[in-house]
């Protein structure tokens, strides 16, 4: 079975400064790999995904994500974070079953962000 | 807009109760799921479907009931037999291609009382 581990529960950084989420996987095949945030009481927004092709993937609001087969990570990067993005953020590995795409998620960090 | 509403947002139940959790999308989409969050724990797999009249259970379903009479709406019965409801759920849906991205409700609070 899949999983997906967060090692980082919190990140505190400064207005400005980059930012670096982790995400370590487990998955027998080729995974497809999902970054979501989530603001408090809210659903959950996806950031970028991973699918195949260019291992460096571009999202939304100015994150990227690098998908590293070798050390089956896929670690979610900004260079400099706004005080908007505090929030909490979720790496999941998607396997598909059918026409149906199961979601192993991560147990999230949560970043706090100082002006 | 396109898109999945949830709803109530905010529901409370007394012990012994079942409750239903409303979710309608217009996207079209084939596939459904409902997730359940609790604090430290990520999202939970409850049930899916991936077409009309059909649905699987996911990781933790026992407690639970849904049904998918029309493509664009997939409730959630949470029943007297889950021992823990209190949580947060979310709808979310997708569509029939592989690595498809699935997009999310807004998320309903259930509260045991």
């Amino acid at each position: 079975a899949q999983s997906v581990t967060q090692p980082d529960i919190h990140i505190t950084v400064s207005e400005g400064a980059s930012l670096e989420l982790r995400c370590n996987y487990s998955y027998g095949a080729t995974p497809y790999l999902f970054w979501y945030v989530q603001s408090p009481g809210q659903g959950l927004q996806l950031l970028l995904k991973y699918f195949s092709g260019d291992t460096l993937v571009q999202g939304i609001k100015g994150f990227e994500a690098e998908f590293k087969r070798s050390q089956s990570s896929f670690n979610l990067r900004k260079p400099s974070v706004h005080w908007s993005d505090a929030a909490e953020y979720f790496c999941a590995v998607g396997v598909n079953t059918g026409t149906a795409s199961k979601l192993t998620f991560g147990t999230g960090t949560r970043l706090q962000v100082t002006l | 807009d396109g898109g999945i509403t949830q709803s109530p947002k905010y529901l409370f139940r007394k012990e012994g109760q079942n409750v239903t959790l409303s979710c309608e999308q217009n996207l079209n989409h084939d596939a459904m799921y409902w997730y359940r969050q609790d604090p430290g724990q990520g999202l939970r797999l409850i049930y899916y479907s991936q077409i009309v009249n059909d649905f699987q259970k996911g990781d933790i379903a026992e407690g639970y009931s849904v049904s998918r009479e029309k493509k664009e709406s997939f409730p959630l019965t949470v029943t007297s037999a889950q021992k823990n409801p209190t949580a947060f759920y979310l709808c979310a849906s997708s569509i029939r291609t592989a690595g498809n991205t699935i997009y999310f409700g807004e998320g309903s609070w259930l509260t045991v009382v």
